[in-house]
């Protein structure tokens, strides 16, 4: 079955470092792998995907996230952290046609 | 861009009522929509996938028949959670996809609670 994980509940980072929140996936066809931004009490916003090409997939809001097959990983990176970064990320899945599966989420503290 | 409209964002119910979420898709024709939902700190979780002018497909464990789903044009879906329970408090998010293959676009969540 399709899955991804998160394996971090909680990220803290100080703002202007660098900061990585983390995904793998499960080895089950060919994965779309998308990563998505929640605020309180508000629906997601969509940051980048991966279908295939460049390993490096650049988003919005300065955000990347490197595919990489050996590993089965889709972390996400910003260069510097912002505080206005800080809410919940979601990770998610699917296989082209088929709905999206997220992973459990993690909550990104950035500090001032 | 493709913008989703859901309404409302937050509703306070008694139990044993009926209450009835809308998710419109503003600017595009939405083939298909999903309907999450979310406990507090965790995941969405797919409750059922909508094809408009089709029934739904629900998840497994999602009660169908609590929970209805209507897809009758290709820019509005309806959740209706019937005879509402403290239980089905809840975070629930809409989700429109335009044609296979294309982006999904979520709106912006309703917070139900049941007292």
């Amino acid at each position: 079955a399709q899955s991804v994980a998160q394996p971090e509940d909680q990220v803290n980072v100080a703002e202007g470092n660098p900061l990585t929140v983390k995904c793998t996936y499960s080895v089950s066809g060919n994965p779309y792998l998308f990563w998505y931004v929640q605020y309180p009490n508000r629906g997601l916003q969509f940051l980048l995907k991966y279908i295939t090409g460049d390993n490096l997939v650049k988003g919005s809001y300065g955000f990347e996230a490197e595919f990489n097959k050996s590993q089965t990983s889709f972390h996400l990176k910003k260069p510097s952290a912002l505080v206005s970064d800080s809410a919940l990320y979601f990770c998610a899945r699917n296989s082209g046609n088929t709905p999206l599966v997220f992973g459990k989420g993690t909550r990104l503290s950035v500090i001032a | 861009g493709a913008v989703v409209s859901q309404h409302p964002s937050w509703v306070i119910c008694k139990s044993g009522t009926s209450v009835k979420i809308e998710c419109r898709s503003l600017d595009f024709q939405a083939t298909t929509m999903f309907w999450y939902r979310q406990f507090p700190k965790q995941s969405l979780m797919l409750m059922a996938t909508s094809n408009e002018g089709s029934k739904a497909t629900y998840e497994q464990g999602v009660e169908k028949d609590k929970f209805l789903i209507n897809h009758a044009s290709l820019t509005l879906s309806t959740l209706t959670v019937t005879s509402a329970h403290p239980e089905d408090s809840s975070f629930y998010i809409c989700s429109a996809q335009q044609r296979l293959g294309y982006g999904y676009t979520f709106g912006s969540g309703t917070r139900l609670t049941v007292v």
